[in-house]
């Protein structure tokens, strides 16, 4: 039973570059949400997609945007790069319907996608 | 909005001493996630708690549900070196969008 896998694990990109990421989700899980992390702080939510269309957002700009497949694998878009980027994306799955008792809304994380901004 | 405290950030301990670190909110949550970090690794869920003053256990691993809802703690009995690593707490918000604190990242001298 596959985890949730990250592509790539590291990227380098220079100010004003775009670039995607790419995350395919636990097996059974249907919802997929995006995190950034700096460098010693904890995970900040981007957004999150089911059935194909973003749910929630966090506080980050329309440079960031994403896309949900039917498979429910998913990719982060990231339009014209600044430094400030430069994180650990996280993706996480989960499984939206059902109770807390049943596992329901517990995220699991894939590796991540280091992105340095040059 | 709504969010999670964690404090300090940093803790260092002996290794065979007890830790305990606490995660706190001004709101009552419906309830709330622990996940640890180790370091160059990505967050991995330990436990959620759901019920007003509900304790469970992992191993030396114990984390309570404050009464109120309000706050919640882990306690490690007894650390060891591969203890070592960053414990988040995450509440769950308005359609299930979870919300992270800051962490705390234990280190466990030999």
């Amino acid at each position: 039973d596959a985890g949730v896998t990250q592509s790539p694990t590291h990227l380098i990109k220079t100010r004003g570059q775009q670039v995607t990421l790419r995350c395919s989700p636990k097996s059974g899980h249907d919802t997929v949400s995006w995190y950034q992390q700096a460098l010693g702080q904890g995970p900040q939510f981007i957004f999150q997609y089911y059935e194909e269309e973003e749910r929630q957002r966090g506080n980050f700009p329309d440079r960031f945007s994403g896309h949900q497949f039917p498979n429910y694998s998913s990719e982060l878009n990231v339009n014209a790069l600044l430094l400030g980027d430069s994180a650990l994306y996280l993706c996480a799955s989960s499984l939206r319907t059902g109770t807390f008792h049943s596992g329901a809304n517990v995220l699991t994380f894939g590796a991540g996608s280091r992105l340095t901004v040059l | 909005g709504q969010q999670v405290m964690q404090i300090p950030q940093y803790q260092h301990v002996q290794e065979g001493e007890d830790f305990t670190t606490y995660c706190n909110s001004s709101t009552t949550l419906s309830n709330i996630q622990w996940y640890k970090q180790r370091p160059g690794g990505h967050p991995v869920f330990l436990i959620q708690l759901v019920k007003s003053g509900e304790v469970k256990k992992q191993k030396r691993l114990t984390f309570q549900f404050g009464e109120a809802k309000k706050n919640s703690s882990l306690h490690i009995t007894a650390t060891q070196t591969t203890d070592v690593g960053t414990y988040f707490c995450a509440m769950t918000g308005a359609n299930s969008k979870l919300t992270f604190g800051k962490g705390i990242t234990l280190s466990v001298r030999p």
